[in-house]
């Protein structure tokens, strides 16, 4: 069964600082791995990642994957307020639809 | 707006009844999947269509839980004889082919 774990649980920040959020995964024939962030609604999607070694951004976001040690990192630099939210990981394997998602890293930036 | 739009974005019934949902997704996409998730948790996959296939349900979908895709667009969720155990927020993804799937708002069940 695919599984995906997320790491730390819960972190918080003061606004300006980086936060690195991990994770790691089992899956069979790994296809994609995500990342959402999701807020007191539904989630929004960050990066969709593939192949290993290259680095996706947006912004202060950034995001890459190992596939040979099967994780995953979320960068966050300069974090501000408007970054609290659950961030969560999820990945597809022989599924090619199914996303098996972990359980989120609860982030909070104080001002 | 044309993302994922679900209906209706807050149910309360009672244990026993049946209840449905709908899910209309982006209109171009050919994929649409359901999803629960409970307080603390990640989403957890439920069924996925493709147009109006099904083509994988979990094991967690019992068989009071049916969905349907009948012409390939919209699509609706229903519980029968609700549990209270069945109270989480429901979440309608779609997607095209195989890329990154958005959300809808999802629709919270609260099960008295």
């Amino acid at each position: 069964e695919d599984k995906v774990v997320q790491s730390p649980l819960s972190l918080v920040v003061h606004e300006g600082d980086t936060v690195t959020l991990n994770c790691s995964y089992e899956v069979t024939n790994f296809r994609s791995l995500l990342w959402y962030k999701q807020e007191k609604k539904a989630p929004t999607f960050l990066f969709m990642l593939t192949s290993s070694g290259i680095e996706k951004k947006s912004g202060r976001l950034s995001s890459i994957l190992d596939k040979k040690e099967l994780f995953s990192i979320l960068n966050i630099t300069a974090t501000q307020t408007g970054d609290s939210a659950i961030y969560l990981c999820a990945v597809t394997g022989t599924s090619y639809g199914k996303l098996t998602f972990g359980q989120g890293t609860i982030l909070t930036v104080h001002p | 707006d044309t993302g994922v739009s679900q209906d209706p974005r807050h149910k309360i019934t009672k244990r026993g009844q049946n209840v449905t949902f709908r899910c209309d997704p982006i209109s171009e996409h050919n994929r649409l999947y359901w999803y629960r998730q409970t307080l603390g948790q990640g989403p957890e996959f439920l069924t996925y269509f493709q147009n109006e296939a099904q083509l994988e349900k979990s094991r967690l979908l019992s068989d009071r839980f049916s969905a349907e895709r009948p012409k390939g667009s919209f699509s609706t969720l229903e519980i029968q004889r609700t549990e209270q155990g069945d109270s989480a927020m429901y979440l309608c993804a779609s997607s095209l082919a195989a890329g990154e799937q958005f959300f809808g708002p999802g629709t919270r069940l609260t099960v008295l």
